[in-house]
């Protein structure tokens, strides 16, 4: 089945050290995204890359990074992770365009001790 | 600009009773909306989505939702609630400053009492 994938699933690291989740897509989508989400919240958009353009929102912190080195792959790094980017992180993808379905992964929890 | 808001951070009901989760949109065109349901540490998954080609929207686990544009709503139902229904629901529209992105609710929890 065509989907998206995201691993690890968990993610344990330790403050300040440098992690790195990954997903992959084999929906041969256009777009892809990286959400944080807070327990009890709704996702919130990082950045998405459309092809290989890079789209950041403009309150994404600069310890957020992201890198897409072909249609399928796209890496979400952390710098120098906090306490406070423990969340769950979600990849998604879509054909790009007005009212495009967007398809999530099944999501990485990162854990920062 | 485009936004949505669910009514209710939390709504439980029997099981067998009927479901209704809120959500109210403002946008200044013809929006595509959307529902979608998370299970406990897993990702988003769609449950419904329209289009404008039917005001009754059907969508996957006997749920449906009605696009009234007078009332600006799109709720979302399901006749008769079952134990596995128990998620977090988002509603979302398209965000039409960027066609590839969408703006989530706030998320409703569903709870089922047996």
């Amino acid at each position: 089945d065509a989907m998206v994938i995201q691993n690890p699933r968990y993610q344990v690291t330790q403050f300040g050290k440098p992690v790195t989740l990954s997903c992959s897509q084999t929906l041969n989508h256009n777009v892809m995204y990286w959400y944080q989400q807070k327990s009890s919240q709704a996702p919130k958009l990082l950045f998405h890359y459309y092809d290989k353009d890079f789209n950041n929102e403009a309150d994404t912190p600069d310890n957020f990074q992201s890198r897409r080195p072909n249609t399928s792959f796209c890496f979400l790094d952390i710098r120098s992770p906090g306490l406070g980017d423990a969340a769950m992180y979600l990849c998604a993808t879509s054909r790009g365009g007005n009212g495009e379905t967007q398809y999530f992964g099944p999501g990485t929890r990162l854990l920062v001790l | 600009a485009q936004s949505v808001t669910q009514l209710g951070s939390h709504v439980s009901v029997s099981e067998g009773a009927l479901v209704l989760l809120r959500c109210n949109y403002s946008s200044s065109v013809p929006p595509y909306l959307f529902w979608y349901v998370q299970y406990p540490n897993q990702g988003l998954q769609l449950l419904l989505k329209y289009t404008s080609a039917a005001t009754l929207v059907k969508g996957i686990n006997g749920f449906e939702a009605e696009f009234k544009k007078s009332e600006t709503s799109f709720h979302l139902t399901k006749p008769s609630a079952h134990m596995s229904d128990a998620a977090e629901y988002f509603c979302a529209v398209t965000d039409y400053s960027s066609a590839s992105k969408i703006i989530f609710g706030s998320g409703t929890r569903l709870s089922i009492r047996p």
